[in-house]
C-alpha cells in the first residue's frame, strides 16, 4: 500500500518569485513518482516523472523535482513562476512493477499573483 | 491525434436515473482507468481495466459499473444515480508509467 501526502492545500505567491509545492510519500515498495498539473476545467497532464537514475528530474517550462529516499519526499520547485503557472498541481506515486496503479495526493493549488 | 475523449462533457441527472459514461483512447493503451474529481478529495480511482474484457475495483466502487467490451473505449455506469455522485469524472489510460487523462465530465445530480 502507498499514500501521498501534499503538505499545503494552497500556496500563493508573487509573479517572479520562487515557489516549493511539497509532496511527502509513503510506500513498502520501491516506487515511480509524478507531478501532473491541471489548468482550469481540464484534466491533468503530466509534468515530470521520476523512475529511475538521476534524482533530479526537470520539466520543460521550468520545474524540477529531487526524489529524497531518505525523507520519503518529492518537492516541485520553479525558482521564478509565472501567472500562467496558476494551476493546480498533484503529486502521485506507483509501484515500480506490476500494474503501475498510481495513487494521487490531494493536490496543491498554486496561486499567482502579479 | 485526440489521445482520450470523454463524453459527454456535461449532464444533470434526476436521483434514480441511469446514464453511461464514455472513455475513448486513441493510443492503443492497455490500461483505462475512471477517477472522480472532488473539491478536496483529490483523485479517487473508482475502476479501472488492465486490458480488454477485464475491469477491477478502484478505491470507491460502490454505486457504479464499468465495462471494457474494445481495447479503445471504457464505459462508466450509474444505475441509480445519488446525489453524492455528484463529481467531475475523468477518465485516463496508460501503456506505461505516466497516465493520459481526458478533459472529464461534469455530473450534477438533482
Amino acid at each position: 500500500a502507498q499514500s501521498v501526502t501534499q503538505l499545503d492545500s494552497q500556496v500563493p505567491v508573487f509573479e517572479e518569485a520562487p515557489v516549493e509545492l511539497r509532496c511527502n510519500y509513503s510506500s513498502s515498495v520501491s516506487v515511480y513518482l509524478f507531478w501532473y498539473v491541471q489548468y482550469p476545467n481540464q484534466g491533468l497532464q503530466l509534468l515530470l516523472k521520476y523512475l529511475s537514475g538521476s534524482t533530479l528530474v526537470e520539466s520543460i517550462n521550468g520545474f524540477e523535482a529531487e526524489f529524497n529516499k531518505s525523507q520519503t519526499s518529492f518537492h516541485l520547485r520553479k525558482p521564478s513562476v509565472h501567472i500562467s503557472d496558476t494551476a493546480e498541481y498533484f503529486c502521485a506515486v506507483s509501484g515500480t512493477g506490476g500494474s503501475y496503479i498510481p495513487t494521487f495526493g490531494r493536490g496543491t493549488s498554486l496561486i499567482v499573483h502579479p | 491525434n485526440a489521445g482520450v475523449t470523454q463524453t459527454p462533457k456535461f449532464r444533470v441527472l434526476k436521483t434514480g436515473q441511469s446514464m453511461t459514461l464514455l472513455c475513448a483512447q486513441d493510443m492503443n493503451h492497455e490500461y483505462m482507468y475512471w477517477y472522480r474529481q472532488d473539491p478536496g478529495m483529490g483523485l479517487r480511482l473508482i475502476h479501472y481495466s488492465v486490458g480488454e474484457g477485464t475491469t477491477a475495483k478502484g478505491e470507491v466502487p460502490d454505486g457504479y459499473n464499468v465495462s471494457r467490451l474494445k481495447k479503445q473505449n471504457f464505459l462508466l455506469g450509474l444505475e441509480s444515480a445519488a446525489p453524492s455522485q455528484t463529481s467531475v469524472y475523468f477518465c485516463a489510460s496508460s501503456y506505461g508509467s505516466s497516465q493520459h487523462f481526458g478533459d472529464g465530465t461534469r455530473l450534477s445530480i438533482l
